[in-house]
């Protein structure tokens, strides 16, 4: 079965400073990756996903993220945090084994400061 | 109007008390999902269902069960709550068989 790591429990970060939120999965091949956001009180907000392809992905909201298969990971970036990106951050991986289903990381709750 | 919406929003009950949680969807997919979200723990599945005739377990599922009433409404029970079943919970659905999935905006849960 796959597995996903969020090594960061907690991130802060300055207005206007570059966020670089790590991911590193388990799997014996490529998976299906994701990152969603979940603002306080709300619910789960797709980001991006890779599937296949350009191993650089961007999404909504300014942010993207890298598939570096050698080291299993798919690192979340954006060059500049504003205030309104303070959330928790998920990453998740599907795989065809697994009719897809998705297995989630512990989340990275970001915190955005002055 | 949201896509998939759970009712309701927030719930206080006591030990022991049987509870439903609601999901429903108009985003005409076939598989729906429901999940439990502690802290420090991210997101866990506890049951899932692929189609009206098709309901599985996922990894937490005891304490629990499920009714899929029809494609759009699938609908989690908690047959006597304990306190550990304090949790956040969300629905989730699915079309195509790539993992994409659109969540609910959750139901948060208290057992005291």
């Amino acid at each position: 079965a796959q597995s996903v790591t969020q090594p960061d429990i907690h991130i802060t970060v300055s207005e206007g400073a570059s966020l670089e939120l790590r991911c590193n999965y388990s799997y014996g091949a490529t998976p299906y990756l994701f990152w969603y956001v979940q603002s306080p009180g709300q619910g789960l907000q797709l980001l991006l996903k890779y599937f296949s392809g350009d191993t650089l992905v961007q999404g909504i909201k300014g942010f993207e993220a890298e598939f570096k298969r050698s080291q299993s990971s798919f690192n979340l970036r954006k060059p500049s945090v504003h205030w309104s990106d303070a959330a928790e951050y998920f990453c998740a991986v599907g795989v065809p084994s697994n009719d897809y289903k998705l297995s989630f990381g512990a989340g990275t709750t970001v915190t955005v400061r002055a | 109007d949201a896509d998939v919406t759970q009712t309701p929003r927030n719930r206080i009950t006591k030990t022991g008390k049987r509870i439903m949680l609601e999901c429903s969807q108009t985003k005409g997919h076939d598989r729906m999902y429901w999940y439990r979200q502690d802290p420090g723990l991210g997101l866990r599945l506890i049951y899932y269902s692929f189609d009206v005739k098709d309901i599985n377990k996922g990894e937490i599922s005891d304490g629990y069960s499920v009714s899929r009433q029809a494609q759009a409404k699938f609908s989690l029970s908690l047959e006597s709550a304990i306190p550990n079943q304090t949790a956040l919970y969300f629905c989730a659905t699915s079309d195509f068989n790539n993992g994409l999935q659109f969540f609910g905006p959750g139901t948060r849960l208290t057992v005291l």
